[in-house]
């Protein structure tokens, strides 16, 4: 079966500008995750989403990160503005249900200058 | 919320030897226990699991304790090999929507 994609799989932008990623879980997968890992640390959760709902997004720094999975499928995180501070690997994992196993994409290296 | 902590951040054996990776959890509500393993530029996947109801869980050559009163578990690789080298993470979950909560990750470099 598929994995988890995502894409881009790197992207080097300026601080102050905006950057965007996707995600496309496996298929049938109703809960999806985002994680921000920051290099040498273990994943940290940004956002849960139980279908097209958010479950849990009490780590997501709302003021610049927003996410979206409109049609309880595919999803976009979003960085609006960017910092130095985000330069990280985000990773999209999604599992069969709430307690299933997760299972990680790639993930997308950001790099802010 | 929970705060899991794992050790040691580095650690290096020598083939054939045994390696142990411990973590602990705050919440007592935690009863999902996975650990996950990242070779370098690569995905986490997951290599065993324990919940909360089983103290201990074995797939060949790698095994997880759990106890609960204490609230640590712990993984146990034997007969390690050069492909063991990796990022090893352990991660709780509380209940059954609650988010995972990672542990800062285990280098384990086996030499041979």
């Amino acid at each position: 079966e598929a994995g988890v994609a995502q894409s881009p799989r790197y992207k080097i932008i300026e601080k102050r500008q905006s950057v965007a990623f996707w995600c496309n879980p496996i298929s049938g997968h109703a809960t999806l995750y985002w994680y921000q890992q920051i290099l040498g640390q273990g994943p940290k959760l940004l956002i849960q989403f139980q279908n097209n709902g958010v479950v849990d997004d009490s780590q997501l720094p709302k003021d610049r990160f927003s996410a979206e999975r409109l049609k309880g499928v595919d999803s976009t995180l979003k960085i609006q503005p960017a910092k130095l501070e985000d330069s990280a690997v985000y990773l999209c994992a999604s599992s069969l249900g709430a307690i299933g196993e997760l299972f990680f994409g790639e993930g997308s290296r950001l790099t802010v200058l | 919320g929970e705060n899991v902590e794992q050790h040691p951040s580095t650690l290096s054996v020598q083939e054939g030897d045994s390696a142990v990776i411990k973590c602990t959890y705050s919440d007592s509500a935690s009863n999902y226990f996975p650990w996950y393993k990242q070779e370098l530029g690569k995905r986490p996947q997951l290599i065993i699991d324990i919940r909360s109801n089983v103290g201990e869980k074995k797939d060949q050559r790698i095994a997880v304790t759990l106890n609960k009163t204490a609230k640590h578990f712990s993984l146990h690789i034997t007969e390690t090999q050069p492909e063991d080298s990796a990022v090893y993470f352990c991660a709780a979950r509380e209940g059954l929507v609650r988010d995972m909560r990672f542990g800062a990750g285990t280098r384990l470099t086996v030499k041979p």
